[in-house]
């Protein structure tokens, strides 16, 4: 079966300082995948997706940045978080007809 | 993608059946509804989905309407477990706008 790990599952950062979070998939070959973030009290908001390899598509413009080294990981950087980069990252694979599973997330917060 | 509809919250009672409705007047031919959840502080979970007969997997039934125009998702036993927000979303199957659009879903809260 599939899984999907995402890591670290909270995180408090300082302004201005870079972001790594990491998502890897498990059971599946060739997934779609998926950056969301959700603001307290707040809705999924895309971020990225990646239909393969190196193939990263941005939804809003923003101070974040994706991208996918290999087929089953993909990673969400910043050079310089803001406050209101804070939130709940999700990554989310997609399956067969697209059916999207979420991750554990990552709780950020950005002082 | 269809708007949906869906009451704000809702109770229920331990171990009876939980009947969640989502109202999506102009779905298309083409566009399935689908059912997540979101337990608190956690990632969204994929429940069910369909495009127009009734379907029913080990979390849940989902009975569409025959105009397709509402659906509801029925949790059979409801346990503590499943209080979540809930949400029901309409979209094309494959589509090349791959972004999942949760509204402001249904809050149930199973009380013992």
């Amino acid at each position: 079966s599939q899984t999907i790990h995402q890591w670290p599952a909270t995180l408090v950062q300082p302004v201005g300082s870079p972001l790594s979070l990491e998502c890897t998939v498990e059971g599946t070959s060739n997934p779609n995948l998926y950056w969301y973030r959700q603001a307290a009290g707040r809705g999924l908001q895309l971020l990225f997706y990646s239909v393969g390899i190196g193939q990263i598509s941005s939804e809003v413009p923003q101070n974040l940045s994706a991208s996918r080294p290999q087929d089953r990981q993909f990673i969400l950087s910043s050079k310089k978080l803001l406050l209101s980069d804070s939130g709940f990252y999700l990554c989310a694979w997609g399956g067969i007809q697209e059916t999207q599973y979420f991750g554990p997330g990552t709780r950020l917060l950005v002082l | 993608d269809a708007k949906t509809t869906q009451p704000p919250s809702m109770d229920c009672a331990e171990g009876r059946a939980a009947n969640l409705p989502c109202n999506h007047s102009t779905i298309s031919g083409n566009e399935y509804v689908y059912w997540y959840r979101q337990i608190h502080s956690q990632g969204p979970q994929y429940i069910i989905h369909g495009l127009k007969n009734n379907e029913t997997n080990e979390m849940a039934s989902l009975i569409i309407t025959e105009d397709r125009k509402s659906s509801t998702l029925i949790l059979p036993h409801a346990t503590l477990r499943d209080t979540a927000v809930y949400y029901c979303i309409v979209r094309v199957k494959r589509s090349n706008d791959y972004k999942l659009s949760f509204g402001a879903g249904t809050t149930v809260t199973v009380r013992a």
